[in-house]
This record gives C-alpha cells, sequence and structure tokens, in this order.
C-alpha cells in the first residue's frame, strides 16, 4: 500500500505571495492532519480533516487554510507569506480519527514539503 | 492535555538495550501514550501506543506502570540506524483539539 504522499517535496517563495501544498493520503484513510515543524517551535498543529469537514485548527493566523476533497485528498494554502513561514510541512492520514488514541487512530506522516520564503 | 517531559538527548552504543522514560503526571484516565521516531527531514513515525501495563511489537516495547504518572520505551539491541528523534506523546482517547503535541523530543544517538 502506497504512503502518504506531499507535492511538491520543496518550494521557494518570497514574501508576499501565496502557496498551495498538497497531501494525497494512504487508500482508504479518512483523515488528514497537517503540521508546521521549525526548529525553534518543534511540530505545531495546524488543521485536521476528516470526511472534507474541518474538525480541529490549530492556533495560527487566517492565513494559513486548507480544504479536504472527497477523495479524502487534502491541500493546505498559506496566504500573504512572512519569512517566518519557512518550515517543514508534514501532512499524516490515519484510518480513524488522526487525533485520537486507539487502534486505527495511529497517524501516517509523509516527508513533507520544505518551503523556504525568501 | 497531558504535559510530557523526556530527557533531552541520550547516547547509546549498537548492540544495547535503550530505555527512554517520559513523564506525564496529570494524565487522565483514559489517554493513551503514544512513541513516534522521526529521523531528520522526514515526517514522523508511529512506534508503538500503550494504555496500561506492557506492549510489544516488532520493533519496541512499552512498560507503563499502574500509577501511569510514566512510560519507558524499550529499543532492544539498537544499530546506527535507530539514531532519531524519538516524540512521547499523551493522546486522548476522544480526541484532541488541540492536534498532537509532540514537544522537544529526546535526541537518541547511536554509537558504534
Amino acid at each position: 500500500k502506497a504512503g502518504v504522499t506531499q507535492t511538491p517535496r520543496y518550494l521557494i517563495k518570497t514574501r508576499g505571495q501565496q502557496v498551495t501544498l498538497s497531501c494525497s493520503p494512504i487508500s482508504g484513510h479518512r483523515s488528514v492532519s497537517w503540521y508546521q515543524q521549525t526548529p525553534g517551535q518543534g511540530l505545531q498543529f495546524l488543521f485536521e480533516y476528516f470526511s472534507e469537514t474541518q474538525r480541529n485548527k490549530g492556533n495560527f493566523p487566517g492565513r494559513f487554510s486548507g480544504r479536504q476533497f472527497s477523495n479524502s485528498r487534502s491541500e493546505m494554502n498559506v496566504s500573504t507569506l512572512e519569512l517566518g513561514d519557512s518550515a517543514l510541512y508534514l501532512c499524516a492520514s490515519s484510518l480513524g480519527w488522526g487525533l485520537a488514541g486507539g487502534r486505527d487512530n495511529e497517524q501516517f506522516f509523509g516527508p513533507g514539503t520544505r518551503l523556504t520564503v525568501l | 492535555l497531558a504535559k510530557t517531559t523526556q530527557p533531552i538527548s541520550m547516547d547509546s552504543y549498537e548492540g544495547q538495550e535503550v530505555n527512554i522514560t517520559c513523564s506525564h503526571n496529570n494524565i487522565a484516565t483514559n489517554d493513551y501514550i503514544t512513541w513516534y521516531q522521526q529521523f531528520p527531514s522526514q515526517g514522523p513515525r508511529f512506534i508503538i501506543q500503550g494504555y496500561k501495563t506492557k506492549v510489544t511489537n516488532e520493533v519496541a516495547s512499552l512498560f507503563i506502570p499502574a500509577d501511569r504518572k510514566s512510560s519507558t520505551l524499550s529499543l532492544p539491541r539498537v544499530s546506527l540506524s535507530d539514531t532519531a528523534v524519538y516524540y512521547c506523546l499523551v493522546v486522548e482517547s476522544g480526541g484532541g483539539a488541540d492536534g498532537l503535541t509532540f514537544g522537544k523530543g529526546t535526541h537518541l544517538i547511536i554509537q558504534p
């Protein structure tokens, strides 16, 4: 079974631009979560989608948004990029609710998209 | 959500057993303890999850005492490829609105 895929793997943008990142979950998984990872802040939760509905959102500004399609694929968008948005953006999918413990809720992470904002 | 405390770094040698302890003093009755492994520039990888006593899979064991205030991840006979960051998480059984809280993790370095 194919793992979680994220595209693109690397991206360079300039301040003020916007960016869209894509995540394809493991087949059959309905939950997709997004995380931002930086050396200073570590892994921080952005938002989580389940069956096309955003159910939880982390403490990030409104410039960060996302959506999930009927095939469970997800995109996240960052508008008006700032230098501090440079990070590794990780997507994770799970069969059940990825933010809960227990069987079927194990999260499978993709390789990430490395975003550099100049 | 219960906060976890784990050592910032640990060193060991190939072939040794490595035990990483995580403290989680205010864990709720139904919370799970979950461990992830992360290599540089890769996404975290689920290792093991437990609720109480002992859980073992093909790569690790997780020991949880009766009071559940701490837990220990045990990696048998480590190799150089086990050098990574290990995160201990407390995950609510009903789901956490704040997402998974990864903390700083433990940098495990395995030497030849």
